[in-house]
């Protein structure tokens, strides 16, 4: 099955890093791009970053440049979106997404984010 | 950067009902960088139209795009209960390469 699995809740405090994962299986990993949405509760979807994992190749929206990383592991068809220093502001749904030309085709079900002291 | 708005924000419509959303891109914006996706509550985004008028795999056919330049359109033809949820449009060009409208929410009068 192709699919995008996403790693677990997390609950954090103001301050604390994170990384959270999202492997793809049932496909060529290293052949699509990988996008980040984060929805903020009740809001919509605001784009994150993409990355290439064959080459590791990544973009950022200028909202979030500098504000997180996004990495990738293709040996084991694994990308990641990570923080040095959580704020209350980034508690979120963050979704993983496969890139398939101009448009996002494959979801993941998303790992929900709660930083709060 | 190019700013998507929707309307209406909010759409009150009964099952069998037709349903018109509109999406409209503050630039011109090319109808292949044109998508649309409906999420459901505590459900992850679906993509249902690409490049403006192309379903994707699985989406029932009362489900259809179109439009050209700054003005999109997604239309159900004809509501079914599954049908009610939030849609957003998105569209890829310059930087951020890719931005989302504010959503649709289609919900049961």
């Amino acid at each position: 099955e192709v699919q995008l699995v996403q790693s677990g809740a997390e609950v954090k405090k103001p301050g604390e890093s994170l990384k959270i994962s999202c492997k793809g299986s049932g496909y060529s990993f290293t052949s699509y791009w990988i996008g980040w949405v984060r929805q903020m509760p009740g809001k919509g979807l605001e784009w994150m970053g993409i990355i290439y994992p064959g080459d590791s190749d990544t973009r950022y929206s200028p909202s979030f440049q500098g504000q997180v990383t996004i990495s990738a592991d293709k040996s084991i068809s694994t990308a990641y979106l990570q923080w040095s220093s959580l704020k209350a502001s980034d508690t979120a749904m963050y979704y993983c997404a496969r890139h398939q030309y101009w448009y996002f085709d494959l979801w993941g079900r998303g790992t929900l984010v709660t930083v709060s002291s | 950067e190019i700013v998507l708005t929707q309307s209406p924000g909010t759409l009150s419509l009964s099952p069998g009902e037709r349903a018109t959303l509109s999406c409209r891109a503050s630039q011109s914006v090319s109808s292949s960088y044109l998508a649309w996706y409906q999420q459901k509550p505590g459900q992850a985004p679906r993509l249902l139209i690409y490049g403006a008028s192309s379903r994707a795999t699985g989406i029932p056919d009362r489900f259809s795009g179109s439009g050209s330049g700054t003005d999109f359109t997604l239309t159900i033809s004809r509501l079914e209960p599954e049908d009610f949820a939030v849609y957003y449009c998105q569209q890829y060009g310059s930087s951020p390469a890719f931005t989302f409208g504010p959503g649709t929410k289609v919900d049961i009068k």
